[in-house]
């Protein structure tokens, strides 16, 4: 199976700051078609996941401006700028490209 | 697009449940669906996936206690869960696609005697 390390476990970010979240694989996520199935999503408390990106790069619909992807291979990273409130919960790295999907362990973060 | 679940509820080990999915706002027959669960207070776990032509892949860990299947004439996604266990007990989801662009609210199943 391939395994998501997904780092830090938690953040406590102050309104405005600018964070990033890591995601590495233990195998290469680009598929046979080409594609890197890659993507992020945000569980906020309480509420069930929502998708943020897919395809390591691709915005959701949305989904503010404030969040991007990067990446490729096996090293892939979350970036969001100007943290809002709204944002606050858990953040999730899930593969797709290979069977089992595989989820990272998840980033909490937290609004100073 | 919404994505119903429903059927959980409190089981006793060994027993059977059986979730349902209800899709609208889309063409359900045209997507593939999957089943993630939660376990409470713990990450995100991938149980199953059914293609739009209903073919079928499970995580190890479910694999012949579990089943996926889908009505499209009901626009109806189901995972039916025998032998269940009380490492079973978790929010279970419904997502759409490989891309996970939408889920559903969950639904809790707990197992227990």
């Amino acid at each position: 199976d391939v395994v998501m390390t997904q780092t830090p476990p938690s953040l406590s970010v102050a309104i405005g700051q600018s964070v990033s979240i890591s995601c590495k694989s233990s195998q290469s996520l680009v598929h046979s078609d080409g594609k890197t199935y890659l993507n992020w999503l945000l569980q906020n408390p309480g509420q069930s996941p929502k998708r943020l990106i897919y395809q390591v790069s691709n915005l959701g619909s949305g989904v503010p401006d404030r969040f991007s992807g990067t990446g490729s291979e096996k090293d892939f990273t979350l970036k969001i700028s100007r943290v809002e409130a709204e944002d606050l919960g858990v953040y999730h790295c899930v593969q797709a490209t290979h069977v089992p999907l595989t989820f990272g362990s998840g980033t909490k973060l937290e609004i100073k | 697009v919404q994505l119903v679940e429903s059927g959980g509820g409190l089981v006793q080990p060994g027993k059977s449940l059986k979730l349902s999915c209800s899709a609208s706002g889309f063409t359900f027959s045209s997507y593939g669906m999957h089943w993630i669960r939660q376990a409470p207070g713990k990450g995100l776990d991938w149980v199953a996936y059914i293609s739009s032509s209903s073919g079928t892949v499970y995580a190890d860990a479910v694999k012949g206690r579990f089943t996926i299947s889908r009505d499209n004439a009901k626009n109806t996604l189901y995972l039916q869960l025998n032998s269940l266990k009380s490492e079973d007990t978790a929010i279970y989801y419904c997502a759409r696609g490989a891309l996970f662009d939408y889920w559903g609210q969950g639904v809790m199943v707990t197992v227990s005697s």
